[in-house]
């Protein structure tokens, strides 16, 4: 069974602080995903990771994609309490559907609280 | 912007009632996923559909069936309500094989079973 497991659980910090949140396997994963969720509603996908190595930067957040494709981390840099909310990694595994189909291995998310 | 629509955002229903959870995308997505969530628990699947009259079991398919007739509509169906089915309900789409798999969301049912 492949599982993805995310540290830390939950992250309480100040605005301007600078955080980093862990997504770890001992799974290959083709592509590697995060997502944000408020309460209340549906995640909301921010990125996706393919290749080993993989940095890609989206305003404030930066997310890595580990070499060996098992791993992932997200940094925020300067959290402001517009960024609190539930971030979710998730690893993309082929299915033997005859093509290229795929489902999502989801961790269990880290909640993240940023106080004004 | 791909929309994906459930019917309803909360809905109370009593144990041993039939419960339909519909879902509808707008984006021509061929694959179609049921999750639910839970505190300490994660995302779960219970059911996906990678084309129309197909289907199949995720992780806690018990207690649960699918439909679906239409390429945009996917629908969960709780044949007999049990208080441990009180839960979020997510529903989810993606294309087939390319994009890496990405995944867009509906905004929830909240479900409680009394």
């Amino acid at each position: 069974t492949q599982l993805l497991e995310q540290s830390p659980q939950f992250l309480s910090i100040q605005e301007g602080e600078n955080l980093t949140v862990y997504c770890n396997s001992s799974s290959v994963f083709s592509s590697l995903q995060w997502y944000r969720q408020e309460p209340g509603e549906g995640p909301v996908l921010l990125v996706t990771v393919v290749t080993g190595g993989e940095v890609k930067k989206l305003k404030r957040l930066t997310f890595q994609f580990g070499d060996a494709r098992k791993d992932s981390s997200l940094h925020i840099t300067a959290a402001q309490p517009g960024d609190t909310g539930l971030y979710l990694c998730a690893g993309g595994v082929l299915m033997n559907y005859g093509g290229s189909q795929g489902n999502l291995i989801f961790g269990k998310g880290t909640k993240l609280s940023v106080k004004p | 912007d791909v929309k994906v629509t459930q019917s309803s955002r909360y809905l109370v229903k009593r144990t041993g009632e039939k419960v339909f959870l519909e879902c509808v995308q707008d984006m021509d997505h061929e694959n179609m996923f049921w999750y639910r969530q839970d505190p300490g628990l994660g995302l779960r699947l219970i059911y996906f559909s990678y084309d129309v009259k197909m289907k199949e079991k995720g992780d806690i398919p018990e207690g649960y069936s699918v439909s679906r007739e239409k390429k945009e509509r996917f629908s969960l169906i709780l044949e007999s309500a049990s208080t441990n089915q009180t839960s979020m309900y997510l529903c989810a789409s993606s294309l087939i094989g390319g994009d890496a798999y990405e995944q867009y969301f509906g905004p929830g049912t909240r479900l409680t079973v009394t």
